[in-house]
Order: structure tokens, then sequence, then C-alpha cells
């Protein structure tokens, strides 16, 4: 089974700032990856998906970058609106997620 | 616009039995394959099945598989999950999702619902 391992756990960036979040897959699917917004008490949102396509309605401030096993969701800068837990996906698996906290 | 709406999250023991429900609107139902994946309380994401867009395939976790049945009524746009024999660690929100991919099985989960909780205890 596949194991995606996100890092780091929690981030704690301030509004405006970049924030930078990984992924490791434990084998490779090529680009078929997405990543996941959710916020408290919301069901997740797509964000990202085949590694670097954004989904509708999404803001070009979130991007993703890699291939492989080893994949960047990229934040240019920290809306109030983003705060949350961001979770990656490839195949059936979800990674454990990291929080994007106000620092 | 895409709408999924769950219904039949309950408290349950261990041992018994639920029929969640997911109604459609927004899409052509029978384009898409569809989802359900649950979240434990204060944990991640996990994938428990999924049918494809005629209802042809179904494939199950591990966790689950022997125990809950998915199926879909696609002239009542609906996708069901039925879960028998629950146990305590089956607790959780149970989100219906759709694929982003007509006709495809890519498991990009586009749109979800606002999830049903199911709580197995005694």
């Amino acid at each position: 089974d596949i194991v995606m391992t996100q890092s780091p756990a929690t981030l704690s960036v301030s509004p405006g700032e970049r924030a930078t979040l990984s992924c490791r897959a434990s084998q490779s699917l090529g680009s078929k990856l997405a990543w996941y917004q959710q916020k408290p008490g919301q069901a997740p949102r797509l964000l990202i998906y085949a590694a670097a396509t954004r989904a509708t309605g999404i803001p070009a401030r979130f991007s993703g970058s890699g291939s492989g096993t080893e994949f960047t969701l990229t934040i240019s800068s920290l809306q109030s609106e983003d705060f949350a837990v961001y979770y990656c996906q490839q195949g059936l698996t979800f990674g454990g997620g990291t929080k994007v906290e106000i620092k | 616009e895409v709408q999924l709406v769950e219904s039949g999250g309950a408290v349950v023991q261990p041992g018994g039995s639920l029929r969640l429900s997911c109604a459609a609107s927004g899409f052509t139902f029978n384009d898409y394959a569809m989802y359900w994946v649950r979240q434990a309380p204060g944990k991640s994401l996990e994938w428990v099945s999924h049918i494809n867009w005629d209802g042809g395939s179904a494939y199950y976790a591990g966790s689950v598989k022997g125990r809950f049945t998915i199926s879909r009524d696609n002239s009542k746009k609906s996708l069901f999950l039925q879960m028998n024999n629950l146990r305590v660690e089956d607790t959780a929100c149970y989100y219906c999702a759709k694929d982003i991919g007509i006709l495809s099985a890519g498991a990009t989960f586009h749109f979800w619902g606002q999830g049903t909780l199911v709580t197995v205890s005694s």
C-alpha cells in the first residue's frame, strides 16, 4: 500500500508570507497527486490535481509542483482564509495533513 | 451548481447496521464514479469505497470489505452505503464525493458533500 507522508505537521506562518508544504509518497504514481484544503467543520475542497493543475475557482496564489514521490504545495502570500489543514492524496491514500496556523 | 447531500448517519451499537445515502444534483450523475471517504474525529481522511459510473464495478478498503456495500441508483441520482456489523473504529464523518473525470475512476475527489456522522458506541 502507498504511504503518504506530509511535513511539517504544523506550519506557523504570518499573513502575507509564503507557505511551503511537502508530501512524499512511498512509491511513484507519476504526477497523479492532489491537494485538498479543509477548514474546521467543513468538507475538504480540491485545490490542485495532477500535481500542478488548479481546480476551478482556486486562486493563483496556490501552486503545486513535483512528480514521482516528492510534491510541494506553495501558497505564495497567505490570506486569513487560507489557515486550514491541507491534505495530499495519491491513488486512494491520503497523507496525515499539515495544519497551517497563524504565527 | 454541483450538490451532494448525505444522510443516514446515526448513533448505533457495535454489530449494528446503517444505510447512508447521498443525493446528487447539478451534474450528469451517471457519467461519474462516486466515492465514500470517511474521517474519524481528529484524524486524516480515509477512502472507504467507490463505484463506477454505471454501477458495474465496486471497490472497498480492506477495513470494510465484506461488511459494507456501495450501490447507486442513477435514475434517482443517488449513492448508497450499506454498513453492516459496525465496529467502534467505524466511527467517523462519512463524505460522498464525485470524481473529477467523466467516465473515469481516477480518484480525484472534485466535489464533496457536507458529511454525515456515524457513531458506533455501546
